[in-house]
């Protein structure tokens, strides 16, 4: 299995705090994306990177801000979390883009309540 | 504009019963990649299969097959001989090429009864 890592697993917050969400991976893969799974929706993506502190928006970036200082570590940030933001987020990685065989690998997933 | 669309929210087989997913997308590309992927109830994402806009061969693995149809813009998936393992929520997703960014249809939860 691929090595991704999101932490925290779980957590609550309250409304109108900031939350950071990590995603680590081992892999070295150059592209890693951060999705929302809500209900109805299926996933959509919030931002993504392509790289080193590259990073672009997605579908549903309101509320949501990401770095990439390393290039294991994409940083998701509620700046201030409100109940519309409680939803399971997963972090994704691929190699390269135009690569043929590429896939995305996905986290196991962090499940944030906003109360 | 690209779109997936899962029509089915849920369906309900008994075990040995064979069960099509249906997966319908839109794109203006004319190359593109389409996904299927597995939520089991534990929650992880599993890849199950990548197709790309110039291979319209159907592809069987084992209980699983696919059929990919560009005149119908249709990707639809097919489980021969149901088993209650397989029940979990499946998605069907798009990306263009250039690009890994995925768009998810809405999923279908596939139940198998025993």
């Amino acid at each position: 299995d691929p090595g991704i890592t999101q932490s925290p697993r779980h957590k609550v917050t309250e409304t109108g705090t900031p939350v950071t969400l990590r995603c680590h991976q081992t892999e070295n893969h150059r592209y890693m994306y951060w999705y929302r799974q809500d209900p109805g929706h299926g996933l959509r993506l919030i931002h993504y990177s392509y790289g080193v502190k590259d990073t672009d928006k997605g579908e549903v970036s309101d509320g949501y801000s990401v770095s990439r200082s390393k290039t294991e570590d994409f940083l998701l940030t509620l700046e201030s979390a409100t109940s519309s933001q409680t939803s399971v987020y997963f972090c994704a990685i691929s190699q390269a883009v135009s690569r043929v065989d590429t896939e995305a690998f996905f986290g196991q997933g962090t499940r944030l309540t906003v109360v | 504009a690209q779109k997936v669309t899962q029509a089915q929210t849920e369906i309900s087989v008994v075990e040995k019963e064979d069960v099509t997913l249906d997966c319908v997308y839109e794109t203006r590309d004319t190359t593109y990649y389409l996904f299927w992927y597995k939520q089991p109830p534990s929650g992880e994402l599993v890849f199950l299969i990548r197709r790309n806009s110039f291979d319209e061969q159907n592809e069987i693995s084992g209980r699983y097959s696919w059929n990919f149809q560009k005149s119908t813009s249709s990707f639809n998936f097919t489980i021969t001989a149901s088993q209650v393992v397989d029940s979990a929520v499946y998605f069907c997703a798009l990306s263009e090429s250039g690009t890994d960014k995925l768009i998810f249809g809405t999923g279908t939860r596939l139940q198998v009864f025993p």
